[in-house]
């Protein structure tokens, strides 16, 4: 079973403060990595994807993929309130045959706090 | 401009009638894709389909029923036999099996 967990929250940073989302994965062989921001009552939204082991910073976000310890997590620097939302990690396992199969963690519920 | 869309947003049924959801886009994305998402968990895959006419089971897919005869529509249908059908059911595509997946804006089904 292909798994990706993810501590579920809420996690609560005040205005300003660096958020740390954190997610591991069970499969060593997997190669594609995602974050993704889902508001209430709305569709996920893509922030970030990390494909290689090391840092990929895009604006406020930096993702951080380490595939000898199967973690990959997502910073948010200069947290903001339209940041409070659930992250969504996502990750590519291997299913039948070649294909690839995006499997999701159960998310975390961010609160960013004025 | 490009996107994915569903519809409708909402849609209430009685127990034991099917009900087909919809999903378009317009992005000529290759692979689309059908989740269901329930309150306070990730989104499990039900269907997806990497070409026209071609579509494979997700892990969930028991209860749902799909079709891919062009490119830019991949509907759903919940059949009666879905033991829990009410859920967010989200929509995706992808430029292949491989690629990064958007999201359409979902429909949330309500069944009574």
């Amino acid at each position: 079973q292909k798994e990706v967990e993810q501590n579920s929250g809420p996690l609560s940073v005040p205005e300003g403060a660096i958020a740390s989302l954190n997610c591991t994965y069970s499969d060593r062989g997997s190669q594609s990595f995602f974050w993704y921001r889902q508001y209430s009552g709305k569709s996920p939204e893509l922030i970030m994807s990390i494909y290689s082991n090391g840092d990929k910073e895009d604006g406020r976000f930096t993702a951080q993929l380490n595939k000898a310890s199967q973690y990959v997590s997502l910073l948010i620097r200069d947290s903001q309130p339209s940041d409070s939302a659930t992250y969504l990690c996502a990750v590519n396992f291997f299913s039948s045959g070649s294909a690839r199969q995006l499997t999701f963690g159960s998310g975390t519920q961010l609160t960013v706090l004025p | 401009d490009g996107g994915i869309t569903q519809s409708p947003k909402y849609l209430f049924r009685k127990e034991g009638q099917n009900v087909t959801l919809s999903c378009e886009q317009n992005l000529n994305h290759d692979a689309m894709y059908w989740y269901r998402q329930d309150p306070g968990q990730g989104l499990r895959l039900i269907y997806y389909s990497q070409i026209v006419n071609d579509f494979q089971k997700g892990d969930i897919a028991e209860g749902y029923s799909v079709s891919r005869e062009k490119k830019e529509s991949f509907p759903l249908t919940v059949t009666s036999a879905q033991k829990n059908p009410t859920a967010f059911y989200l929509c995706a595509s992808s430029i292949s099996r491989d690629d990064e997946q958007y999201f359409g804006p979902g429909t949330r089904l309500t069944v009574t």
